[in-house]
């Protein structure tokens, strides 16, 4: 299998800068996806890199280093709307697997006024 | 508009008996999934299917299944087999190569509660 692993929780306040860490072990590598997911919702696409890098799009970032196996996703200003689940997920490129997202457990963040 | 629902949102069912969620997308898109989520967990795998009456078995296909034959259909049913079905279900689609990559785009989901 895949090993996706991200932290569980995190909180902050808001107006602040939070980075959201996600470590992976994969073999066939082919992208990395952000997704932001509020309570009993659908996840929703936040972000993908594919090279290393930072990919900056308005408050949020997303940065990969395929060598280490890391990515971080990066809130700036945070805001109360930004409190939801944010979700690492790993693309696939081999065979049959071609097109499967392996995602993470999920980080809840909390935003506090 | 173009989009994937699924129907119905929430969804009672009792014991032992089978029950089928819908999905259907109008993206035109060749790939189709099923997620089962659990509170506090990320998104597994049940089932997905590449193209029109083809499908491949995800991480936890057991007591599921699904069936392809038009491409904008990809239903699921729980069988009574599944031991612990209540969760909430997403219904996915991709194309494979798309401008993001394989990005998924998922439906609104099912909340299940077996009774």
């Amino acid at each position: 299998g895949q090993n996706i692993d991200q932290p569980t929780e995190m909180t902050a306040t808001e107006g602040a800068i939070v980075q959201i860490n996600c470590t992976y072990q994969t073999s066939g590598f082919n992208g990395l996806f952000w997704y932001q997911q509020h309570a009993g919702e659908a996840p929703t696409f936040l972000s993908y890199n594919v090279l290393d890098g930072l990919e900056e799009k308005g408050r949020f970032s997303s940065f990969l280093s395929r060598s280490k196996g890391y990515s971080y996703l990066l809130l700036k200003e945070l805001q109360m709307k930004d409190s939801a689940s944010y979700l690492c997920a790993v693309s696939m490129k081999r065979g049959s697997t071609l097109g499967r997202l392996y995602f993470g457990r999920g980080t809840q963040l909390t935003v506090w006024p | 508009d173009g989009g994937i629902t699924q129907s119905p949102k929430y969804l009672f069912r009792k014991e032992g008996q089978n029950v089928t969620l819908s999905c259907e997308q109008n993206l035109n898109h060749d790939a189709m999934y099923w997620y089962r989520q659990d509170p506090g967990q990320g998104l597994r795998l049940i089932y997905y299917s590449q193209i029109v009456n083809d499908f491949q078995k995800g991480d936890i296909a057991e007591g599921y299944s699904v069936s392809r034959e038009k491409k904008e259909s990809f239903p699921l049913t729980v069988t009574s087999a599944q031991k612990n079905p209540t969760a909430f279900y997403l219904c996915a689609s991709s194309i494979p190569s798309g401008p993001a990559g394989n990005e998924q785009f998922f439906g609104p989901g099912t909340r299940l509660t077996v009774l």
